[in-house]
């Protein structure tokens, strides 16, 4: 069975800075790999997606993450913050049924 | 909003009461799922439906409940709740089988037992 771990449970970044969200997945194929944004009191929206072809996917709000088979990694990026990123932020693998796996979520502040 | 609504929003209810959450999704999609989202831990898949028969309950308390009438509905049924199932309840839809473009959320019932 798949699964995923986010390593940081909470980061603090000044607007304007870069951003950086860890994860690591476990599954022994290629996975179907996912960020997920969720603001307060709202459900999860998408940010971007892989499940084949070039490593480096781009999403909305101006997120990107790139995959490394090597390092079992999906890391979610963003060259420069917003306070509206403040959210919280998960990470999810599926594999060849209908099941996503998500991490226990990064939550992001933002300050001045 | 995001194609999958779920109502109510908010939610208080006894623990001797019955309530239903419901979920509608417009999409097309023909695998629903409700997640339990309860604060610092992972999102918790608790029944999955796939062409309107449910295909996994993944040793959820029989005081949830869920129905699924068609492939646009979903209801989690409550009876009897206990405190420690407030949280937030998360319905979503795909395409069945077809992981590639992920789930679409709805915004969830917050669900409050006192």
């Amino acid at each position: 069975a798949q699964s995923v771990t986010q390593p940081d449970i909470h980061i603090t970044v000044s607007e304007g800075a870069s951003l950086e969200l860890r994860c690591n997945y476990s599954y022994g194929a290629t996975p179907y790999l996912f960020w997920y944004v969720q603001s307060p009191g709202q459900g999860l929206q998408l940010l971007l997606k892989y499940f084949s072809g070039d490593t480096l996917v781009q999403g909305i709000k101006g997120f990107e993450a790139e995959f490394k088979r090597s390092q079992s990694s999906f890391n979610l990026r963003k060259p420069s913050v917003h306070w509206s990123d403040a959210a919280e932020y998960f990470c999810a693998v599926g594999a060849l049924d209908y099941k996503l796996s998500f991490g226990a979520g990064t939550t992001v502040t933002v300050r001045a | 909003e995001t194609g999958v609504t779920q109502t109510p929003r908010h939610l208080v209810m006894g623990m001797t009461n019955k309530k239903s959450l419901k979920c509608e999704q417009h999409l097309g999609h023909n695998a629903m799922y409700w997640y339990k989202q309860s604060a610092k831990k992972p999102l918790e898949l608790m029944f999955v439906y796939s062409l309107e028969e449910r295909v996994e309950n993944n040793s959820v308390p029989s005081r949830f409940s869920p129905e699924c009438p068609n492939s646009s509905h979903l209801f989690l049924h409550l009876h009897t709740l206990q405190p420690e199932d407030s949280a937030l309840y998360l319905c979503a839809s795909s395409q069945e089988r077809t992981q590639r473009v992920g789930y679409t959320f709805g915004s969830g019932t917050r669900l409050t037992v006192v």
